[in-house]
Formats: structure tokens, sequence, C-alpha cells
């Protein structure tokens, strides 16, 4: 299995641009995580995927982020407009069945986003 | 309120020496799981164990182990006999049953610093 595919690995973009990061979950997955990663606020979850719909996107920071996921098989995270605070690493992860928490999840290797 | 907490947040060992990572975690689900996570310098993120809340048995594999005490709302990690390799930060997480979703909830990380 290709695990979960993400892109870009690495992406700098001026302050103002939009961004868009993208996620390719394990085939068979049913739920799907965005994460933010800095090293102020550790791992962050901002909005999760059930089934290709979102279930809580209560970590979110603002309205400039959005996320979707149009089918089982893609998701994206955008930003729009970007801010230098929006630096990090942002994960996608995916996992297995819906209501099992004692699923492992398995992370993509991360988008590092640099916003200057 | 902070579900996982990592104190350390930096370790620092010489090679062969054993290193003990401490989480402590805090719930009111009877019904929840324990994961560790670790995270090395490539940046994408590895399982390595996955606890639920009804098994308190102590864990080996390998060089590693883990000790999961419930009176104590701990879930340790030790590195046996450590390696360069084991150089990296590591994550507990927590995923609570009753949550909407299940999701991950990380803890801090503690980088650990394998010298030779």
């Amino acid at each position: 299995d290709a695990g979960v595919i993400q892109s870009p690995r690495h992406e700098v973009t001026e302050m103002g641009q939009e961004v868009t990061l993208r996620c390719k979950p394990i085939s068979g997955h049913n739920s799907l995580f965005w994460y933010r990663q800095t090293m102020m606020r550790g791992l962050e979850l901002l909005i999760y995927f059930n089934n290709n719909v979102p279930i809580d996107d209560s970590g979110m920071p603002e309205d400039r982020f959005s996320a979707k996921m149009p089918n089982a098989s893609f998701s994206t995270l955008k930003i729009q407009p970007s801010e230098p605070r929006d630096s990090a690493v942002y994960f996608c992860a995916s996992r297995r069945g819906t209501a099992l928490s004692n699923e492992k999840l398995f992370f993509g290797s991360g988008t590092q986003l640099s916003v200057l | 309120a902070q579900k996982v907490t990592q104190a350390q947040t930096e370790i620092s060992v010489v090679e062969k020496e054993d290193v003990t990572l401490d989480c402590v975690y805090e719930t009111r689900d009877t019904t929840y799981y324990l994961f560790w996570y670790k995270q090395p310098p490539s940046g994408e993120l590895v399982f390595l164990i996955r606890r639920n809340s009804f098994d308190e048995q102590n864990e080996i594999s390998g060089r590693y182990s883990w000790n999961f005490q419930k009176s104590t709302s701990s879930f340790n990690f030790t590195i046996t006999a450590s390696q360069v390799v084991d150089s990296a930060v590591y994550f507990c997480a927590l995923s609570e049953e009753a949550a909407a979703g299940n999701k991950l909830t990380f803890g801090g990380g503690t980088r650990v610093l394998v010298k030779p």
C-alpha cells in the first residue's frame, strides 16, 4: 500500500497568497484528519472527516482556513489569504473505520509551509 | 485542560543508556485508548503502540517497553540500551471513545537525543 500521500512536500509562498495542500488517504480508510505542527503549539487537530463529511472543524484557526473532501480518495486544506504565522508542518492522516477509536492513524510525510 | 502531558521536553542520553519517557493523561471516560508515536528527524509520524483502557498489562517489543498504570493515569515508555537511531521526538496520545469521531489528542512530545 502506498500510504497517505501529501503534496507538496514543501511550499514557500508570500503573505496574502492562496495555499492549497493536498492529501490522498489510504484506500479503504474512512476517516481523514488534518493536523498542524508548530514549535509553540505542538500537534493540533484542525479538522477531521468521516466518510467524506466534516465532523469537527473546531480546530480550524480562522475563516482563512477551509478544508474539503470531495471524495474518499482526496482532501484539500486551503489557506486564503496566507499569513506568516501559518508557517508550520501540516500533516494529513487517515484511519480505517469511523467509530473505532482503537484504530491507529497513518500519517503522511507532511507539508512544510513557509509564508514569507 | 490539557489531556495529555509529557513533562519532559528533551532528554539527552549516551548510547546504551536506558531512557524513560513519561506520559500522564486526563479523561472521564472509562473506555479510552493510548498511543505512542515516534517522529524521527525525517519528519513523518510512526505508530509504535496502542493500548486500551482495559488492558493494563505491560508490553515489551524488542528494546521498547510500556508501563500502563491506570491508578496514576500514566503510560510511560522506556527505551532500553538506547541507540543513535532512537533519536527522535516521541508523542503520547489519547483517544476517548465518547469523543465525537474518537479524535486523537497528542501530548507536547519529548525530544530524545542519543549521543554516540
